[in-house]
């Protein structure tokens, strides 16, 4: 069974710009989660979305949003890019079941110039 | 006030060897999960153990072992037989909520460096 892709896996944009990731979950999954890492402020929760449906959402500014498809794909996306975006987005993904476990994607590496 | 402690920055463990991670939770809510996942350096989460808060029995997958203490709110991860590919950051998470509005949402702590030495 494949795993979680996202795609791009390396990104670098210029400040005040826009950008888009994309993450396919494991087949069957209908949760898909997404987190943004940092050295300094570590895993936090960007949003969660179930059955298209934003369903749970971390403490991010509007300028993040996402949405997930009929397919259970989602994607992320981040308008006017500050240099403090730079990060590790993570996308996982599970059943969407009380007890499922996530899985992790590989991670977009995100540079902002 | 944090909800997931990991207060080892990072630790060091000679091949072959056991080794234990600890973490520790602050919840009120009664039904939750914890997670153990490993990051190597390519950055990948890589999922390990994983214990729900109602779980009779400590949960084991292979080398890794979860030691869960739930009066103690800790849950700590135990590595046998250290192997040199173990080297990696690795984090303890937590999901609460038994109303299914928090499935997808974890709340890591800040990782343990582990390295293994030969």
């Amino acid at each position: 069974k494949a795993g979680v892709t996202q795609t791009p896996r390396y990104l670098i944009k210029t400040r005040g710009q826009q950008v888009t990731l994309s993450c396919s979950p494991i087949s069957g999954h209908r949760s898909v989660s997404w987190y943004q890492q940092t050295p300094g402020q570590g895993l936090q929760f960007l949003f969660e979305y179930f059955s298209e449906t934003q369903r749970n959402k971390g403490n991010f500014p509007g300028r993040f949003s996402g949405r997930q498809f009929s397919n259970s794909r989602s994607e992320m996306n981040v308008s006017t890019l500050e240099l403090g975006d730079s990060a590790l987005y993570l996308c996982a993904s599970s059943l969407g079941l009380r007890s499922g476990e996530q899985f992790f994607g590989p991670g977009t590496r995100l540079t902002v110039l | 006030a944090q909800k997931i402690t990991q207060t080892q920055p990072g630790m060091f463990v000679q091949e072959k060897e056991a080794v234990t991670l600890d973490c520790t939770y602050d919840t009120s809510d009664p039904s939750y999960g914890l997670f153990w996942y490993k990051q190597p350096s390519s950055g990948e989460m890589i999922f390990l153990i994983y214990q729900g808060s109602y779980d009779q029995q400590n949960a084991t997958e292979g080398r890794y072992s979860l030691n869960f203490q739930k009066a103690r709110k800790s849950a700590n991860l135990v590595i046998s037989a250290s192997q040199l590919g173990d080297s990696a950051m690795y984090f303890c998470a937590m999901r609460e909520g038994a109303g299914g509005t928090s499935y997808g949402k974890l709340t890591f702590g800040q990782g343990t460096i582990l390295t293994v030495h030969p």
